[in-house]
């Protein structure tokens, strides 16, 4: 079953903060989060793998709660460059580290 | 870069061909996926492979089978073209990134209408 992401899409001016979330309703063992820009593939941003962990990409950080089976992207004073669909990918139990993707959240920054 | 090809990178094809999708990866990772794309649904894993002839179903793998005779090469064929499998397609593997952990890298894609 896929995570829940939310908002399914946001337009910020630049310089500007925004939060992604990411829901699961079943166990998360870790959370991926991946950026897409129109056209291109996926990249990987970071991986969360403990619980309340944090984690850092440039101004780009997130949470995990592995409690809550949640995790959030922060986006810290946005850049043009941020703007693209942003993807959390959940991994379950096993070891054949198979991710299920959430729908995305479009992002868009503007000047 | 982690050395991922896909090709074609785009396809056009009629409903009722069969269609094979290649990916090649270089850096001989274990793990390889097929993902498909598709507006409103995000990525969703078709099958996957861990190691030489061992496969596994992803969460939309029905009209879809995949092979994999040499750890660079995992194909994905579709047994025959329906419109509702075109789509992007996108070929991943998990290598160790920078800092220790798994990650995903993906593959330019590949752009398949099927018509």
């Amino acid at each position: 079953q896929q995570p829940v992401q939310s908002p399914q899409a946001v337009i910020l001016r630049e310089g500007e903060d925004a939060v992604i979330n990411c829901s699961s309703s079943k166990a998360l063992y870790s959370v991926h989060w991946y950026r897409q820009k129109h056209g291109e593939a996926p990249v990987f941003l970071m991986i969360l793998l403990k619980g309340g962990e944090q984690k850092g990409h440039e101004k780009i950080s997130a949470s995990f709660n592995e409690k809550k089976q949640q995790s959030s992207l922060y986006l810290t004073a946005s850049q043009l460059s941020y703007s693209g669909t942003y993807f959390c990918g959940r991994v379950g139990g096993g070891s054949n580290y198979k991710l299920t993707f959430g729908k995305g959240t479009l992002l868009t920054v503007n000047p | 870069d982690a050395g991922i090809t896909q090709s074609p990178r785009h396809k056009v094809t009629e409903t009722g061909t069969p269609v094979t999708l290649r990916c090649h990866q270089t850096e001989n990772h274990r793990y390889m996926y097929w993902y498909r794309q598709d507006p409103g649904h995000g990525l969703r894993l078709i099958h996957y492979s861990y190691g030489v002839k061992d496969t596994d179903k992803g969460e939309v793998s029905d009209g879809y089978s995949v092979s994999r005779s040499k750890t660079e090469d995992f194909l994905l064929t579709l047994e025959s073209a329906t419109s509702s499998q075109t789509s992007v397609y996108f070929c991943a593997i998990t290598g160790v990134g920078p800092s220790g952990t798994y990650e995903q890298y993906f593959g330019p894609g590949t752009r398949l209408t099927v018509t």
